[in-house]
């Protein structure tokens, strides 16, 4: 049964530091990996989506890299801004013939200005 | 477009009660997804339909609670009768494709509380 785990589980930075958060999962057969952001009572947004055959993906300041072999992934965000405060969720698809997302529980970003 | 639009933003119903949370996916979107968020156990798929079919409840916790979507704008979930474990936010997605290739859209959920 696949599990997907984050940490921290939360994080507090002053702004302009430059920050990782950390995704693991148990089973390495995975279709994609994708991470969201969540406002607080807000749905989730998708930030960045990585196929099981890549490396890493960016898309502004952000930067997500998959090491599939290791179960693991990172979310890099650059130069951090009081905006970036908010959840971020990673979570898998286990192949192509389901839309099944396993989520992890979250890290909960707070950038200090 | 307005995006995934769900109602009530919130719910307090009494234990027993039956429950109904709506949802209306963005047009187009072939794919509409039903998640609850709790902080025991995070984010769990609930069941997902393509084009109004469901295609995977097996999230479904039981038969008290079931789903429907009568055409491609609006989709149910039903909860019947209702306790206090399913205290929850209940979130509808949509997408143009099964694993959100193109993105998912959130709606801003249904935040219920049974007691």
């Amino acid at each position: 049964k696949q599990e997907v785990t984050q940490i921290p589980a939360a994080l507090s930075v002053p702004e302009g530091e430059n920050l990782v958060l950390n995704c693991s999962f148990t089973d390495s057969a995975i279709y994609n990996l994708q991470w969201f952001r969540q406002d607080p009572g807000k749905g989730l947004t998708s930030l960045l989506l990585i196929q099981s055959s890549q490396r890493e993906q960016t898309s502004g300041r952000l930067n997500a890299s998959l090491d599939k072999s290791s179960g693991r992934s990172t979310l890099y965000i650059a130069a951090s801004q009081p905006g970036d405060s908010a959840t971020y969720l990673c979570a898998v698809r286990g192949s192509s013939n389901t839309g099944k997302l396993i989520f992890g529980q979250g890290t909960t970003l707070q950038v200090k200005p | 477009d307005a995006g995934v639009i769900q109602s009530p933003r919130h719910e307090v119903t009494e234990m027993g009660q039956e429950v109904t949370l709506r949802c209306k996916p963005i047009s187009g979107h072939d794919y509409l997804f039903w998640y609850r968020q709790t902080m025991m156990r995070g984010l769990e798929l609930l069941i997902y339909f393509n084009n109004n079919v469901p295609i995977d409840d097996s999230g479904m916790p039981e038969d008290r609670f079931s789903a429907k979507m009568p055409n491609a704008s609006f989709s149910t979930l039903k909860i019947q009768p209702s306790e206090p474990r399913d205290s929850a936010v209940y979130f509808c997605a949509s997408s143009p494709d099964m694993g959100g290739d193109y993105g998912y859209t959130f709606g801003s959920g249904t935040r219920l509380t049974v007691v």
